[in-house]
């Protein structure tokens, strides 16, 4: 059975402030990892998809990386408005399109 | 930008009562799913459709649920009766295809059941 353990569960930023977010998972045949960013009472919305170690992919503040056994989404610099829970899903090699997710971690990023 | 719509985006119903959600996905988009996220948690897959036919509905609680796409474009999901456990919010996404594409959710519909 596949399984996503985030870390930390919690998180308290100053602005400015660089970090980085765990994904550690378990799967047999990874088939890609996903992250989502969720605000609240929102739906989530995809950032970045990566499918083999060693892959690194960037949007604006936010770097995904990949191992062979967790991920790392790294904040560069956040604004208040980085505020969310973020997602970390897999999707394995037990057929279909199934995503198995993490429970997220909640990032508050202060003025 | 195209978006996942979903209605209502809230929803209160006393238990026993029936429920019923709609989803209508990304145009072109030939995979649905239904999700549930309970408060806290990351979202939980109920059923996957390709096109009009189920893929997964292995976590679905078939005995009070009911999930269909009929024409293969939008979709509804119905619990019938809801009890108190069903309060989540009820996701719905859509891809392109099937293994390889990346999964776009909507907005959800909020169900709290009393």
């Amino acid at each position: 059975e596949d399984q996503v353990t985030q870390s930390p569960e919690a998180l308290r930023l100053q602005e400015g402030e660089s970090s980085s977010l765990n994904c550690s998972y378990t799967v047999s045949g990874l088939r890609g990892l996903f992250w989502y960013r969720q605000d609240p009472g929102k739906g989530p919305e995809f950032l970045f998809t990566l499918y083999s170690a060693g892959e690194e992919k960037e949007k604006e503040r936010l770097k995904a990386t990949l191992t062979k056994k967790e991920s790392f989404l790294h904040i560069t610099a956040p604004k208040p408005e980085d505020s969310a829970t973020y997602l970390c899903a897999v999707r394995g090699g037990g057929g279909g399109n199934k995503l198995t997710f993490g429970t997220g971690t909640q990032l508050k990023v202060e003025l | 930008e195209a978006e996942v719509a979903q209605s209502p985006r809230y929803k209160i119903t006393e238990k026993s009562q029936a429920v019923a959600f709609w989803c209508d996905p990304i145009s072109g988009h030939a995979t649905l799913y239904w999700y549930r996220q309970i408060l806290g948690q990351g979202p939980e897959l109920l059923v996957q459709f390709q096109d009009e036919s189920v893929v997964d509905d292995s976590q679905l609680p078939k005995d009070r649920f009911s999930a269909e796409r009929l024409k293969g474009v939008d979709s509804t999901l119905k619990i019938q009766p809801a009890e108190l456990g069903d309060s989540a919010m009820y996701l719905c996404a859509s891809s392109y295809g099937d293994s390889l594409y990346e999964q776009y959710f909507g907005p959800g519909t909020r169900l709290t059941v009393t």
